[in-house]
């Protein structure tokens, strides 16, 4: 079983369309994440969610919207796609909140986003 | 200024030789941990290692071992006899500040030729 798998694996979309990517982790963990990696391979954190509960949330545009229906789950809604969101995002979880003694981050495989 | 540097983008070495990953962070904190990641071709990162500023020990894991000078802000990743699978991305990371998010380095590309 994946421990943590997000769909859809590629995602090719025009310019100013609504899209979501799924995550789901079956680790028990408390705390979800979403990761951009750009064409340089450039890591940045997104979101962050414990418990359901929103605890990071770096500067994205508010075109993007996480949702955490419960906390195996944390999607990714992103509207009205532009170019420079062409990137992979990457889902992940850990046992533990930033700093906590069991940080070990749990990535997804990621999800080609390419935006034309 | 980068707080995480990973100065080497790309790496090639042939199979069985040692090699050595740099990472330079910068804090002005005195609790923080530090990561490596790998990211082989297949895209999903991996964790490798966590260490926190207090543990100043190198630790050994197999042919992986890394070495944490907070004289110098370097954790240094070192691979004995490479082998063609350890090719990847290799990612340093510090975590540290009030909410103890992740900063990445920008990788390190290690080619592993047979």
């Amino acid at each position: 079983d994946t421990a943590v798998s997000q769909t859809p694996k590629y995602l090719v979309t025009q310019m100013g369309n609504d899209k979501s990517i799924k995550c789901e982790q079956n680790l028990g963990h408390d705390t979800m994440y979403w990761y951009k990696q750009d064409s340089k391979k450039f890591l940045k954190i997104m979101f962050s969610y414990n418990n359901k509960e929103l605890i990071i949330n770096e500067t994205v545009p508010n075109r993007f919207s996480p949702k955490s229906p419960d906390k195996a789950h944390l999607n990714l809604h992103i509207n009205s796609l532009e170019l420079g969101d062409s990137a992979v995002y990457f889902c992940a979880s850990s046992q533990d909140i930033p700093g906590g003694t069991n940080e070990k981050l749990f990535f997804g495989s990621g999800t080609q986003l390419s935006v034309l | 200024a980068q707080k995480v540097t990973q100065a080497q983008t790309e790496i090639s070495v042939v199979e069985k030789e040692d090699v050595t990953l740099d990472c330079v962070y910068e804090t002005r904190d005195t609790t923080y941990y530090l990561f490596w990641y790998k990211q082989p071709p297949s895209g999903e990162l991996v964790f490798l290692i966590r260490r926190n500023s207090f543990d100043e020990q190198n630790e050994i894991s197999g042919r992986y071992s890394w070495n944490f000078q907070k004289s110098t802000s370097s954790f240094n990743f070192t691979i004995t006899a490479s082998q063609v699978v350890d090719s990847a991305v290799y990612f340093c990371a510090l975590s540290e500040g009030s909410n103890y998010q992740l900063i990445w380095g920008a990788g390190t590309k290690l080619i592993i030729k047979p």
